[in-house]
């Protein structure tokens, strides 16, 4: 089992562009998660995906949405890209209590 | 060392002592909390976590403690690796029975020197 894994590893996009970032859940998992990591700082929810539905949302904008697959795997996209959407983008997936990481997709906007 | 929580987000100790670290959480209503190693390049690996029915849990080389009243919570990593050098964050879930929303901590940078 390759555990989560996230695509592509890094990125390099200008403003204005639109980006899409790729999660496979672990075997077994049914959740996804989405945060975002600025340099220093710790993770930031964005949202969940639950059953190919949006269950849970954090405090970003509407630039930011998902969707998840039949299979669980998950698409966070954002458009408009601002420099300051620079970052980590770390998934997660879960089964009940357990969660795991994946190695997260680096995205600098120029 | 002691590091008193997010308003010292680094730790240096010598291989072998023992390192505390600290964290402090702000929601009342959290019930799940996790503490997280995230190494340069990697995302964040499970360590140890807690309900907020126990006050103590011991792991392999850690234990997470838990105080409720004070809204606190700590890890202690027993003989100090350098492959335990990263940083580390505490995490509250607010998803109440389902592992939903975290709220990580500002994160801990652990140095481990020869």
């Amino acid at each position: 089992d390759a555990g989560v894994t996230q695509s592509p590893t890094h990125l390099i996009k200008t403003r204005g562009q639109q980006v899409t970032l790729r999660c496979s859940p672990k075997s077994g998992h049914d959740t996804v998660s989405w945060y975002q990591q600025a340099l220093g700082q710790g993770p930031q929810f964005i949202f969940q995906y639950y059953e190919e539905e949006e269950r849970q949302r954090g405090n970003f904008p509407d630039r930011f949405s998902g969707h998840q697959f039949p299979n669980y795997s998950s698409e966070l996209n954002v458009n408009a890209l601002l420099l300051g959407d620079s970052a980590l983008y770390l998934c997660a997936s879960s089964f009940a209590d357990e969660q795991f990481f994946g190695p997260g997709t680096r995205l600098t906007v120029l | 060392g002691e590091n008193v929580g997010l308003h010292l987000p680094t730790l240096s100790v010598q291989e072998g002592d023992n390192s505390i670290i600290n964290c402090a959480y702000s929601n009342s209503a959290s019930d799940y909390f996790i503490w997280y190693k995230q190494e340069s390049g990697k995302g964040p690996q499970f360590i140890i976590d807690i309900r907020s029915n126990m006050d103590k849990r011991q792991g392999q080389r850690v234990t997470v403690l838990l105080n409720k009243t004070v809204k606190h919570l700590s890890l202690q990593i027993a003989a100090t690796q350098p492959g335990d050098s990263a940083v580390y964050f505490c995490a509250e879930n607010r998803g109440g029975s389902t592992l939903g929303r975290l709220y990580f901590g500002r994160g801990t940078q652990l140095t481990v020197w020869p």
